[in-house]
């Protein structure tokens, strides 16, 4: 089945106590994305990846790290997690090319930063 | 920068009934894509329907239709024949070829519960 999977699916941390949220697809997806969900904001993009090694900024990447090492695989590192970074953060992939191609989304991870 | 918007944060309809969520959204692009997600309660981001803007045709899946207005840089989404499963949060979105690893952008979201 085509899926994109995150992990973990809650969390619950202190300020300053570095975490790492996954993200891996089965589709063969080159492109990548974090996005942050906040109410009356909808969703943001942090960063994205087009391929391998290839990485970038998006909206709202301050306080954020990825990384690219294997097609599948895209995590989200905060290094030093603070309060604001209190959301819902959701990880999605899809083809190259055209920007018709329907993103696929995985079920979301909710991070309560205390 | 291109922006989304959707005006009306919450809505109501009575099961059976037809509904119309808003959406507007600013490019100075010609070539783009327009998308509405439906986010239940599970949190899933779930597809409902695209367009592309080259396409004069409204397009429609069941009982979700679009209404495109490309020259207002309008993209209203009809929900015909509610039920009680069409109850989540419904999001408009933009996306423009090679934009950002097919950055989509979001607007902040309309709550649709469809009452018994």
């Amino acid at each position: 089945e085509a899926q994109v999977t995150q992990n973990p699916r809650y969390l619950i941390t202190v300020t300053g106590k570095k975490l790492t949220v996954t993200c891996s697809q089965n589709m063969n997806h080159e492109y990548m994305s974090w996005y942050r969900q906040d109410p009356g904001l909808g969703l943001r993009q942090i960063y994205y990846s087009m391929n391998v090694e290839v990485t970038d900024k998006g909206d709202v990447p301050e306080g954020y790290k990825v990384s690219r090492k294997e097609k599948r695989n895209f995590p989200l590192i905060l290094e030093s997690p603070s309060p604001n970074q209190t959301s819902l953060y959701f990880c999605a992939s899809s083809l190259e090319g055209n920007s018709n191609q329907p993103q696929h989304f995985g079920d979301g991870t909710r991070l309560s930063i205390l | 920068a291109q922006t989304v918007t959707q005006s009306q944060p919450e809505m109501s309809v009575q099961e059976a009934e037809t509904v119309t969520l808003s959406c507007t959204y600013d490019t100075s692009e010609n070539n783009y894509y327009l998308f509405w997600y439906k986010q239940p309660p599970s949190r899933q981001m779930i597809l409902v329907i695209r367009q592309e803007a080259y396409k004069q045709q409204n397009a429609t899946e069941n009982r979700f239709s679009v209404n495109f207005q490309k020259a207002a840089k309008s993209f209203s989404l009809k929900i015909s024949d509610s039920q009680l499963g069409d109850t989540a949060m419904y999001f408009c979105a933009f996306t423009q070829p090679w934009m950002g690893g097919n950055k989509l952008v979001f607007g902040a979201g309309t709550i649709l519960r469809v009452k018994s």
